[in-house]
């Protein structure tokens, strides 16, 4: 299973643009890699996924290098309500027997 | 679309009790059925996974028959803490996803567990 690595935490102001960015050196061919929003005793919200290049939602969009050993979310003008934690998953969601390991996460504090 | 409820939201109970767990796929067949423990301030630990009408396969150091999974539909997966102690208070998470290779997992709003 690839391992993700993201930074512990990261501040903000409401307004800016908030980039995370996560490692995934050992990423697996079918692999494709999602990102999670977490709240205080709430179970994670699924943001965005994709498996190459750049995919772009009404939330947020993702960029991923050709090489997939990392990708970057994007969150456009922050707001206060958008402090929460956030998790880079990498998984292959294509058989059976499918699992994914969540990391640590990225706690993101957006101030006024 | 894709709601997960989990129920109930918040439970407690006296040590030694046993405690069930529902997670239910509101709009859509689950083929695939996740539990998750997460402890404050932490990430979310995979407990098990579960396929429909297969017997679940528990993660390295969670004994199975302290936690039963039973994924008996595809619309339904419970989870049983069998004769509970404080230890095993946490947040309790499950997640369900119909398994394409396009789709992400689809997840609860938690179950908090205090034994007292």
């Amino acid at each position: 299973l690839a391992k993700t690595t993201q930074p512990i935490s990261m501040d903000s102001y409401e307004g800016q643009e908030v980039n995370i960015t996560c490692s995934h050196n050992n990423i697996a061919t079918n692999d494709y890699i999602t990102w999670y929003q977490q709240f205080p005793s709430q179970g994670p919200r699924f943001i965005i996924q994709g498996y190459k290049t750049k995919v772009t939602n009404e939330v947020a969009s993702l960029f991923i290098p050709a090489d997939r050993k990392s990708s970057t979310l994007s969150l456009p003008r922050v707001s206060l309500s958008d402090t929460a934690v956030y998790y880079c998953l990498v998984g292959d969601l294509g058989t059976g027997g499918f699992k994914t390991i969540f990391g640590a996460g990225t706690r993101l504090f957006v101030k006024a | 679309g894709a709601v997960v409820s989990q129920h109930p939201s918040w439970v407690i109970c006296k040590s030694g009790t046993s405690v069930k767990i529902e997670c239910r796929s509101l709009d859509f067949q689950a083929t695939t059925m996740f539990w998750y423990r997460q402890f404050p301030k932490q990430s979310l630990m995979l407990m098990a996974t579960s396929n429909e009408g297969s017997k679940a396969t528990y993660e390295q150091g969670v004994e199975k028959d302290k936690f039963l999974i039973n994924h008996a539909s595809l619309t339904l997966s419970t989870l049983t803490v069998t004769s509970a102690h404080p230890e095993d208070s946490s947040f309790y998470i499950c997640s369900a996803t119909w398994g394409d290779s396009n789709q992400p997992q689809h997840f609860g709003d938690g179950t908090r567990l205090s034994i007292l």
